[in-house]
């Protein structure tokens, strides 16, 4: 049982699409994670989430917490875009569970020139 | 400059002799944590730390032991590797003890082969 479901697995774009990668989840969470692994392994944190939207440049992140769900949009993508896309979750405190992070599976992005 | 140290970033060793995955930071943090990371399985949670001497675990933590005797240092801990411990390993810091209420920063990564 996955407590946090991505959508897609992967994704092809032209340069300058907009780009949407979903996540949804399956517990009641404190907060949400937008991560980026680069194609040389490292990964950084994009966004961090309990309630509406936040913009980073290109990057916008939503969420809807009634209905357990997250968007990651990327305006006028750019080959440099490409990564790997990871959503993970806090799920709220039930004692047993603070400082647990659940991961989606990530979402393969490849921008073409 | 703030970051998430890991050593060693390569390793290659047999089953069964004991080694250990360094995790520093230089941030204050109080929360640290532990990932591996396999093909088609995504990250998953090995160990937590809360703070110093407070460590629980995640998903999959048989065969692994973490300590938490300072705040900056929190190493991962294999007694007896095994093949199926193969995989790529990211240790985090953060500065809540929630964890999910501030960024989470990654070290570079540790690529572990076990033969």
């Amino acid at each position: 049982k996955n407590e946090v479901e991505q959508s897609p697995q992967n994704l092809t774009a032209q340069e300058g699409e907009f780009i949407t990668i979903n996540c949804s989840y399956s517990v009641g969470i404190s907060a949400l994670h937008w991560l980026q692994q680069h194609p040389g392994g490292g990964i950084v944190s994009l966004f961090m989430l309990s309630s509406g939207k936040k913009k980073h440049g290109r990057l916008i992140a939503t969420i809807n917490i009634q209905e357990k769900h997250s968007s990651l949009h990327i305006t006028a993508s750019h080959p440099r875009d490409s990564a790997v896309y990871i959503c993970a979750v806090m799920p709220l405190d039930r004692g047993s569970t603070l400082g647990r992070l659940y991961f989606g599976r990530g979402t393969q992005l490849t921008v073409w020139p | 400059e703030a970051q998430v140290t890991q050593n060693p970033r390569y390793l290659i060793t047999v089953t069964g002799k004991k080694l250990t995955v360094t995790c520093s930071q230089n941030m204050n943090h109080e929360y640290m944590s532990w990932y591996r990371q396999d093909p088609g399985l995504g990250l998953r949670q090995i160990y937590y730390s809360m703070n110093v001497e407070v460590t629980d675990k995640g998903d999959v933590p048989e065969g692994y032991k973490v300590s938490r005797k300072e705040k900056r240092n929190f190493p991962l801990i294999l007694e007896s590797p095994s093949p199926n411990q193969t995989s790529l390993y990211f240790c985090a810091s953060s500065l809540s003890p929630g964890g999910g209420w501030n960024e989470q920063f990654f070290g570079p990564g540790t690529r572990l082969t076990v033969l």
